[in-house]
């Protein structure tokens, strides 16, 4: 089992740029959720899908970000236009039942210059 | 809004001590409960999942859950310098969605 794997690791960008992240759930997994973590916000829910359908998008935090699961196995999120405040580790994490406890991937380090 | 708070710490415990973490939830109707450790720069790891009232062990982690007072505890006994890490306390309120505090920094002074 690979676990979750997230790309790119580490992505560093300017202010109005688009930036795409990546995530593959692990094999078998139906729910999958985007999180971002910051040091005064801790670990935020941005969205969550359950069997590819977007199920909690509240915590999206404004029409710049977007967030895409055209299969059962991979997820996007994309932010247009990028700015400094998006700066973050965006986690995206899997389960596959609500009561199972999440598998997280290693993350994407977001700077935005 | 559901709520999970911790005490962000830092705390400091000596090597072979007792670390307790707590954890408070703010929704009598939670079902599951998570502690996850977090090295820096590192994605959470899963330590510990509870789901009905009382203690869990496993190895040198016990989990405590009072659903009534509404707070969920990790005890690590005989602590070692590789314990020392963010805790985060995860919560399940009943809508497949987990809710996270925003941690306890913990440091085992050797």
């Amino acid at each position: 089992d690979a676990g979750v794997i997230q790309s790119p690791r580490h992505e560093v960008t300017e202010m109005g740029q688009e930036v795409t992240l990546r995530c593959k759930l692990i094999s078998g997994h139906n729910s999958l959720f985007w999180y971002r973590q910051t040091m005064m916000r801790g670990l935020e829910l941005l969205i969550y899908f359950n069997n590819n359908v977007p199920i909690d998008d509240s915590g999206m935090p404004e029409d710049r970000f977007s967030a895409k699961m055209p299969n059962a196995s991979f997820s996007t999120l994309k932010i247009q236009p990028s700015e400094p405040r998006d700066s973050a580790v965006y986690f995206c994490a899997s389960n596959n039942d609500p009561n199972s406890p999440l598998h997280f991937g290693n993350g994407t380090r977001l700077t935005v210059t | 809004q559901k709520e999970v708070e911790q005490n962000s710490g830092p705390l400091s415990v000596p090597e072979g001590a007792i670390a307790s973490l707590n954890c408070t939830y703010s929704d009598r109707v939670s079902q599951s409960f998570f502690w996850y450790r977090q090295y820096s720069g590192k994605s959470p790891e899963l330590i510990m999942s509870i789901y009905s009232n009382g203690d869990k062990e496993d190895g040198r982690f016990t989990a405590q859950l009072n659903k009534a007072s509404q707070y969920v505890s990790l005890l690590i006994r005989d602590s070692q310098p590789s314990d020392s890490a963010t805790y985060l306390c995860a919560v399940n309120f009943g809508n497949e969605k987990l809710t996270f505090g925003t941690g306890t920094r913990l440091t085992i002074i050797p």
